[in-house]
């Protein structure tokens, strides 16, 4: 079975621009999250999703950071008006319940220019 | 002060050494261990969780835990060069929802096995 993917797996803007990152959950997990990993830094939690609500948001940043999962799948990181202190990679999980083992997808790399 | 401290390393060891990684943190709530590897470009992959205190097993690994001193160990024997990767420390609270959804990481300690 596939494991958790994500795309795209590098992502390239300019400053102030719209970004949308996607993860696809391994079928069947009900709980996803994403975290966002800074170079030479461990995962830092961002939010977590129990189907199709946001259980915890309490670790985005600020408001420039939305992320949705409208039909309790796919879900997708939104980023507005990016400042270069929003490159790093993000990372996407998934769990067959909120409290399973989190299984990691490959990341995407944001650079914003 | 960061709730989880791990040293970044670089830790570089020869074949077939006893490997012995490690992390502090400072929040009581921390229930839940567990010890990810992280290879260059990929997401972190579970190694192995707890729930207490005391001392896990799983072929070469080794986890311990010490909630007394919030202190917590990995250990590798027989490394292999196959073992070269970050390993990160992580661990979570009882959330609201009944689990542990909301981990968090050390920074990863980056482990090179020479052959």
């Amino acid at each position: 079975g596939a494991g958790v993917s994500q795309t795209p797996s590098n992502k390239v803007t300019e400053k102030g621009k719209y970004v949308e990152l996607r993860c696809d959950p391994i079928s069947g997990h009900t709980a996803l999250y994403w975290y966002r990993q800074s170079l030479g830094q461990g995962p830092e939690f961002l939010i977590y999703f129990q189907g199709t609500g946001a259980a915890d948001d309490s670790g985005l940043p600020n408001d420039r950071f939305f992320a949705v999962r409208p039909e309790g799948s796919v879900s997708t990181l939104k980023i507005q008006r990016t400042e270069r202190g929003d490159s790093a990679v993000y990372l996407c999980a998934s769990s067959s319940s909120g409290a399973g083992t989190q299984y990691f997808g490959p990341g995407t790399r944001l650079t914003v220019l | 002060q960061k709730e989880v401290e791990q040293d970044p390393g670089p830790l570089s060891v020869p074949e077939g050494a006893i490997v012995s990684l490690n992390c502090t943190y400072s929040n009581s709530a921390f229930q839940y261990f567990m010890w990810y590897r992280q290879y260059s470009r990929k997401g972190p992959e579970l190694l192995m969780y707890t729930y207490s205190s005391g001392n896990k097993e799983d072929g070469r690994f080794t986890a311990q835990v010490d909630k007394s001193s919030k202190y917590i160990s990995l250990f590798i024997r027989d490394s292999q060069p196959s073992d070269s990767a970050t390993y990160l420390c992580a661990m979570s609270a009882r959330g609201v929802w009944g689990g542990y959804q909301k981990v968090t990481f050390g920074t990863g300690t980056k482990l090179q096995v020479i052959p």
